[in-house]
This record gives C-alpha cells, sequence and structure tokens, in this order.
C-alpha cells in the first residue's frame, strides 16, 4: 500500500515563530502537494513540486515555503506563523503519469498558531 | 479554470435510506473526476474515480457516482447508507498536464448518518 506519513498530528506553535512540516512518502512518486484545509473551503493547493529541488506554487502559497531536496520527502515552512495559518494541512503524492492521476494523502497535520 | 461546486454542506440521511450527494464542474476538456471520503480525523481515502468510457462508476464501499456531460455532474450515489458512512466527501476534477497537474476540490459534504 502507498504510505503518506505526515510527521506530527497536532500541532500548537507561536505566532512569529518559524514551523516546519513534514511529509514523506515511500512509493517513488514525482508528485507531491501540500493542501490546505479549512470549512466550507474544501481543500486548497499551496505548493506542488514534480520532481527533487522542482515546486510551483498552488492558490495560495502566500506566507509559506517548500523544500525538496529528496524524492520522498517534502516539506511544508511557515516562516513567521500566524494567527490565520490555524488550519489543518494534508501532504499529497502521486505519480507523474500524466492526465488523470490518483493522489495519495497523508493524515493531516492540525496547525493550532496561537 | 477548473472549479467544482458541492451545492450541500450538510447532509443528514437515516440509516438504510438512500444517499445521493451533488458535484458539478467547470472544465475546458474532457474530465477526470473524483470523489474521496474523510473520515473524522483522517486524511483524503479515494472512494472511485471517472476518467473515460462507461459513465457509471463503480466505487469502495458500496458506492457508485454518474457522469453526465449535459449537466456537468458527477452525483456519488449509494442505495443503503450505514452509520460507518458518516464522514466527509469531497469531489475533485484533474489533474491534467494542460492545467497544471493538480486536483481542484470542492467545499465537500459533511453527510451524517441518524439511526
Amino acid at each position: 500500500d502507498v504510505k503518506v506519513t505526515q510527521s506530527s498530528r497536532y500541532l500548537v506553535k507561536r505566532t512569529g515563530e518559524k514551523v516546519f512540516l513534514e511529509c514523506v512518502q515511500d512509493m517513488d512518486h514525482e508528485n507531491m502537494f501540500w493542501y490546505r484545509q479549512d470549512p466550507g473551503l474544501g481543500l486548497r493547493l499551496i505548493y506542488f513540486s514534480y520532481d527533487v529541488k522542482m515546486k510551483e506554487k498552488g492558490d495560495i502559497p502566500e506566507g509559506y515555503s517548500v523544500s525538496r531536496e529528496k524524492k520522498e520527502r517534502f516539506s511544508l515552512i511557515l516562516e513567521s506563523a500566524s494567527t490565520n495559518q490555524t488550519s489543518m494541512y494534508l501532504c499529497a503524492s502521486s505519480f507523474e503519469q500524466g492526465d488523470g492521476t490518483e493522489a495519495f494523502f497523508g493524515q493531516g497535520t492540525r496547525l493550532t498558531v496561537v | 479554470a477548473q472549479s467544482v461546486t458541492q451545492p450541500d454542506i450538510h447532509i443528514t440521511v437515516s440509516e438504510g435510506a438512500s444517499l445521493e450527494l451533488r458535484c458539478n464542474y467547470s472544465y475546458g476538456a474532457t474530465p477526470y473526476l473524483f470523489w474521496y471520503v474523510q473520515s473524522p480525523g483522517q486524511g483524503l481515502q479515494l472512494l472511485l474515480k471517472y476518467f473515460s468510457g462507461d459513465t457509471l462508476v463503480q466505487g469502495i464501499k458500496g458506492f457508485e457516482a454518474e457522469f453526465k456531460r449535459s449537466q456537468s455532474s458527477f452525483n456519488l450515489r449509494k442505495p443503503s447508507v450505514h452509520w460507518s458512512d458518516a464522514a466527509e466527501y469531497f469531489c475533485a476534477v484533474g489533474p491534467t498536464l494542460t492545467y497544471g497537474n493538480k486536483l481542484v476540490f470542492g467545499a465537500g459534504t459533511i453527510l451524517r448518518v441518524k439511526s
């Protein structure tokens, strides 16, 4: 089975802190994604990566950055956490097979910024 | 641009009753359509997907969905709901190389099952 693992289920951080959310997949997927989930808004794409050291902005990249130094690991970075970044964060991965490729999701990290 | 609309934020059904969750999409070509389910505190699990061919798609856990191009819809159905189906359901469109190789999600529908 494909496994996408997010390092933390719950995090509480203070305003202004630098926050790292880690995601690891074990299926040699080329694509990796970070989504943010908020009630009534569904999942919104923050950043995605289709190869090591490659990244592209999604729909809401402001206040976030990402790092992909190894194929299996994709990190989301909040440079200076703010209360409006309190949310559920979901990581996903998929093969680079062209159109219609299924994405596999991690369990999510619920981040609270106080 | 791609977009997905799930008109119902919450739906409550009785256990054993039938279920239909609505999904409408906006897309410039033949869409790739997905339904995912998220149980409380969990990540998303794929229920089913439509790529082409037969417009009625069977998925896991007894779910099915019907693609209707004329209505730009991809509604999810189940003939008899179980209490364990209580969860949030997301419809999604994509990914394609043309539109940036990403999934675009609807806002979700929360299903409550009453006994």
